[in-house]
């Protein structure tokens, strides 16, 4: 069965920094992209950064290039959102999500959300 | 970015009507078009992958349609677990965008 556990949210300052996990199991975790969607309270989604099964090729919103990094430590299959400069429109649940591949793809399966807010 | 726009934005319904929601993308995407159900408090679930694939234990009375920039996603007779938000996504290229979603409601 596969599992996504997402850790690491919380209440964090305007210009803070924060770190997001992603512990996967269930799957062969080379073989799968993953990926981070974020959901505002009360709004809809919006896809934030994806990286490849091999953890080469890393992919980003707009809202996110330079403040936000994709990466993925294959020894402990887990995923990371490491979140930078965060401002308050960064306020969400975080979701990871894997997909066969990285692009042109569909997200398989989802995490159960993590709650991000930044707030002074 | 290629903007997705999903209609009805909302909706009331009776158990067992036929329920159909549309989304248009800005720019051609082929069929890298995919939908998902969300239910309150709830991660997205995927129904539909490449505009009509059935994703493996979604019910047969979901179905999904269209190519380019036209897409449907049908349900033919609504069940009270079905009554959710749902969510059509391109893949066609980076950034991947999402509809702003299409909420189902009890009438």
């Amino acid at each position: 069965e596969v599992q996504l556990l997402e850790s690491g949210g919380g209440l964090i300052q305007p210009g803070g920094s924060l770190r997001l996990s992603c512990a996967a199991s269930g799957f062969t975790f080379s073989t799968y992209a993953m990926s981070w969607v974020r959901q505002a309270p009360g709004k809809g989604l919006e896809w934030v950064s994806a990286i490849g099964g091999g953890g080469d090729g890393t992919y980003y919103a707009d809202s996110v290039r330079g403040r936000f990094t994709i990466y993925r430590d294959h020894s402990k299959n887990t995923l990371y959102l490491q979140m930078n400069s965060l401002r308050a429109e960064d306020t969400a649940v975080y979701y990871c999500a894997i997909h066969p591949q990285v692009a042109g793809s569909h997200f398989d399966y989802w995490g159960q959300g993590t709650l991000v807010t930044v707030s002074s | 970015d290629i903007q997705m726009t999903q209609s009805p934005s909302s909706l009331s319904a009776s158990v067992g009507d036929r329920v159909t929601i549309t989304c248009r993308a800005s720019q051609y995407i082929a069929t890298f078009l995919n939908w998902y159900q969300q239910t309150p408090g709830k991660a997205p679930q995927l129904l539909i992958y490449g505009a009509s694939s059935l994703q493996s234990v979604v019910p047969s009375r979901f179905s999904g349609g269209g190519s380019g920039t036209d897409f449907t996603l049908t349900i033919s007779s609504l069940q009270p677990e079905d009554f959710s938000t749902y969510y059509c996504q391109q893949t066609y290229t980076t950034p991947w965008t999402f509809g702003q979603g299409t909420k189902v409601e009890i009438k």
